[in-house]
């Protein structure tokens, strides 16, 4: 089971947009729709994010929303806060098994 | 608020068994699948597996020779052994509820920094 494929790195100023990718297989990503999105701080533990493709669990800001078409499902964060520079990781159902993407940084200009 | 609070040996050698169990508060054990995700310094998230609180397991595959996951209900815990640890066993070693299965992690552990060296 190979990770899912993130961009290393994205930034945006604050207020802009930022756009995440999650690349995937027709075993994974593509098969179902069930990719969740963690936001991670360093030494922190993830937080959920994103589920089921586009859901926010309550508390959520409605600034993060998911999307998915084919193999890639994409992570949106409107309105770019300084918060909101961390470590995001997309995950998805494979099966019985489970499996994460690579990590994006994202860095708020 | 459900709290998920995990324990264990934080340095091995080589070839000793990991061991780590983690404790649900505040919530209950049964309906869920409660899972064990490491991430080794600087890298990515890795899921290790889960189980559910029927005692089905499911496991990765590149690990699954090596672990044992296991539940105690009367006591709402669960509990990771990784056997034959290496220096590439070396990550912080978190237990998380997953919803329903499908990869939603909603609680996490704290978190435990696990050290394979000799």
């Amino acid at each position: 089971q190979s990770a899912l494929t993130q961009p290393p790195s994205a930034s945006g100023s604050p207020g802009q947009s930022v756009t995440i990718s999650c690349t995937g297989t027709s075993s994974d990503v593509g098969g179902y729709n069930y990719v969740s999105w963690y936001q991670q701080y360093p030494g922190k533990a993830p937080k959920l994010m994103i589920y089921e493709v586009s859901k926010r669990p309550s508390g959520v800001p409605d600034r993060f929303s998911g999307s998915k078409s084919g193999n890639t499902a994409s992570l949106t964060v409107s309105g770019l806060q300084a918060e909101d520079e961390a470590d995001y990781y997309c995950s998805s159902y494979a099966g019985s098994n489970k499996v994460f993407g690579t990590g994006t940084k994202v860095t708020v200009l | 608020q459900v709290q998920l609070q995990q324990w264990g040996a934080g340095l091995l050698k080589p070839s000793e068994t990991l061991s780590l169990t983690c404790a649900v508060y505040g919530g209950p054990f049964s309906g869920y699948f409660w899972s064990w995700i490491r991430q080794p310094p600087d890298k990515g998230l890795e899921w290790i597996g889960e189980i559910n609180h029927s005692g089905r397991t499911n496991y990765n595959p590149s690990l699954k020779s090596r672990v044992i996951i296991s539940g105690d209900t009367s006591k709402n815990q669960f509990s990771l052994k990784l056997s034959s640890v290496t220096a590439a066993d070396t990550a912080v070693y978190y237990c998380a509820r997953d919803r329903s299965g499908v990869a939603v992690l909603e609680y996490w552990g704290q978190g435990t920094l696990v050290t394979v060296s000799s």
